[in-house]
């Protein structure tokens, strides 16, 4: 199983809903990503998680929350989000190591209202 | 710091034929590796082809080759035989321990490829 899935593939939200991302694998990776790309531009780290703990925050603002309750799973909560935020977000896992591809999944089309 | 450079923001090619995609990096690592996704309308980063900052040959992976010149730091993606659903954005990246060997992205070239 090379894939890695992400649910919902579309969401719309109002600024104070709270909603959540979720992706999963199954390819034994202990290194998993959230990426937020805005349209014509390339993906931008959000979070890195290794061996299920976070490793990497770029700095993103606390309305975006993630949680990896196991080595196959990664979740975004988002709450309070703003406009701005709409945009694609992207979930990735690899094996640790600057030789290995990432492997990413289909993606979540955030609208915010 | 690392950086990916990709200098052609759009591209045309023309259906059968070959399209060279241009990408230049810098990094003081001598360890990294540098990778080719493709990124159809749909929205999905699909993984193209690998080059290891060690390997003597350049990659190949079906229709899609790099050409790896490590003195000029460049890794351009060649694509034979040129189809429609060649038509996408193609993101160069790299890893290397510098970063946290986090994934670096250029910033995209958008190919059309013309019937």
């Amino acid at each position: 199983d090379t894939e890695v899935t992400q649910t919902p593939k579309h969401l719309v939200m109002g600024m104070t809903n709270k909603k959540s991302l979720k992706c999963e694998q199954h390819m034994g990776h202990r290194a998993m990503y959230w990426y937020k790309q805005k349209a014509k531009k390339p993906p931008e780290l959000m979070f890195v998680y290794s061996y299920e703990k976070l490793s990497i925050n770029e700095s993103v603002p606390s309305r975006f929350s993630p949680e990896c309750p196991n080595s196959s799973l990664l979740n975004l909560h988002l709450h309070a989000l703003q406009p701005e935020d709409s945009a694609l977000y992207l979930c990735a896992s690899s094996l640790l190591g600057v030789w290995n591809e990432q492997f990413f999944g289909p993606g979540t089309r955030l609208t915010v209202l | 710091a690392q950086k990916i450079t990709q200098t052609q923001p759009g591209m045309f090619v023309q259906e059968k034929e070959a399209v060279t995609l241009d990408c230049t990096y810098d990094t003081s690592d001598p360890s990294y590796g540098l990778f080719w996704y493709k990124q159809p309308s749909s929205g999905e980063m699909i993984f193209l082809i690998y080059q290891g900052s060690y390997d003597q040959q350049n990659a190949t992976e079906g229709r899609y080759s790099l050409n790896f010149q490590k003195a000029r730091k460049s890794a351009n993606l060649v694509i034979s035989a040129s189809q429609l659903g060649d038509s996408a954005m193609y993101f160069c990246a790299m890893r290397d321990n510098n970063a946290g060997n986090m994934l670096t992205f250029g910033g995209g070239t958008r190919l059309m490829v013309k019937p």
